[in-house]
């Protein structure tokens, strides 16, 4: 079964200061990465898929198989980068799951 | 503007008076899900939907229905609603190819007295 493990429930950081928001996963198959991001009282957005290689925001994830892991990186955090972050493995369109979330907070 | 609409934004009711929070997608998505949010749980799948009239249940399909007769809305339903289901809904949409991932709408939130 599909499992995606998220240890911290919150982090805090000073702005400026290098953030990294850890993921791990556990799927037999080829797995569907993504982070999710939600900010105070908004919808869940998507941030980053491991498929693109992509950068948002500042954000970078790179998807580790042979440690499990997707962890979401940031050189310098800003206080607008204050949200709950969701890691989420797909398996399937139909199957979406979700880790149990990051709080982050960024201070001034 | 491509989008995921649900209604209402916030719901109070008693406990097993039926309800239906309606989700519409003018993305054309073939797929369809509904999730809530609770606090130390995150995101839970309730029911999903591949097409229409093809649904599935997720990780938490007790005391819900769906139904997905036009490839656009997914209502939700919840026949006898208890102070368990209060929680925040998200329903959310995808193509059919997973990797552009889902969009999700602004949420419901539900309160079950």
């Amino acid at each position: 079964a599909q499992r995606v493990t998220q240890p911290e429930k919150l982090l805090s950081v000073f702005k400026g200061a290098p953030v990294e928001l850890k993921c791990n996963y556990s799927y037999s198959g080829s797995p569907e990465l993504f982070w999710y991001v939600q900010y105070s009282r908004q919808r869940l957005q998507l941030l980053l898929r491991h498929i693109s290689r992509e950068s948002i925001k500042g954000f970078t994830a790179d998807l580790n198989k042979g440690e499990t892991s997707f962890h979401l990186k940031k050189p310098f955090a800003q206080e607008e980068d204050s949200a709950m972050y969701y890691c989420a493995l797909q398996s399937g369109s139909e199957k979406l799951v979700f880790g149990k979330g990051t709080k982050l907070t960024v201070n001034p | 503007e491509a989008q995921v609409t649900q209604n209402p934004r916030y719901l109070i009711t008693v406990t097993g008076k039926k309800l239906t929070v309606t989700c519409s997608q003018n993305m054309n998505h073939e797929y369809m899900s509904w999730y809530r949010q609770d606090p130390g749980l995150g995101l839970r799948q309730i029911y999903y939907s591949m097409n229409v009239e093809v649904t599935d249940k997720g990780d938490v399909p007790e005391g819900y229905k769906v139904s997905r007769k036009e490839k656009r809305n997914f209502p939700l339903i919840l026949e006898s609603p208890s102070p368990n289901q209060t929680s925040l809904y998200f329903c959310a949409s995808s193509p059919w190819d997973s990797n552009f991932g889902y969009t999700f709408g602004s949420g419901t939130r539900l309160t079950v007295v």
